[in-house]
């Protein structure tokens, strides 16, 4: 079946260190999207990609990185200039020549500061 | 630019009983407009959407939501809650160019 695997469920990261976030789908979409969610606070848009090699910053990208050298690939890089990195991190991917089809997300990682 | 509100964080209701999330929101073109379901620890699933033509809209698992564009509003509704619809909710808009917009979610805590 077609979705979107997120690996790790859960990553424990020490103060320092970067942690790269996977994001794989298999649903021949364009668009691919990160987002950051916290309690209380809804979606905040980190990164999101539109075509190959192309990528745009989101509402809060201060801290984080992002490549998109395959269609199916978009991971996110937590690196250590985020000072507030603990949150539950959730990929989408869309038909971005349908904005009618909505999102598909992955399962999300679990991301925590130890 | 567009937004959403949410207007209730949470909404305890007992089971069996109706319930009503409400989301209003604002743009300045036409909108998609769209409810997504989140359980504990997991991505979100997309419940049901509003795009055009009827203005009730309904998912499989007994939801539904009335667009009322004289309002700005796009409320979901169940007639009769069942434990396992305790989860948290969220609408979205997009409309024009712009990226999809979420509201910060209610969560819905249906009680035995």
């Amino acid at each position: 079946d077609g979705g979107i695997t997120q690996s790790p469920k859960y990553l424990f990261r020490k103060e320092g260190q970067n942690v790269t976030l996977s994001c794989e789908q298999n649903l021949n979409h364009d668009a691919m999207y990160w987002y950051r969610q916290d309690p209380g606070q809804g979606l905040r848009l980190i990164y999101y990609s539109q075509i190959v090699n192309d990528f745009q910053k989101g509402d809060i990208a201060e801290g984080y990185s992002v490549s998109r050298e395959k269609k199916e690939s978009f991971p996110l890089t937590v690196t250590s200039a985020q000072k507030n990195p603990t949150a539950f991190y959730l990929c989408a991917s869309s038909a971005a020549q349908d904005r009618g089809y909505g999102y598909t997300f992955g399962s999300g990682t679990r991301l925590t500061v130890v | 630019a567009q937004s959403v509100t949410q207007l209730d964080s949470q909404v305890p209701v007992f089971e069996e009983a109706p319930v009503e999330l409400r989301c209003n929101y604002s743009s300045s073109v036409s909108v998609y407009l769209f409810w997504y379901v989140q359980y504990p620890n997991q991505g979100l699933q997309l419940l049901l959407k509003y795009l055009s033509g009827s203005t009730l809209v309904e998912s499989i698992n007994g939801f539904e939501a009335e667009f009322n564009k004289s309002q700005t509003s796009f409320h979901l509704r169940k007639p009769s809650v069942h434990i396992s619809d305790t989860a948290e909710y969220f609408c979205a808009v997009t409309g024009g160019y712009q990226k999809v917009t979420f509201g910060i979610g209610t969560k819905l805590q249906v009680i035995p």
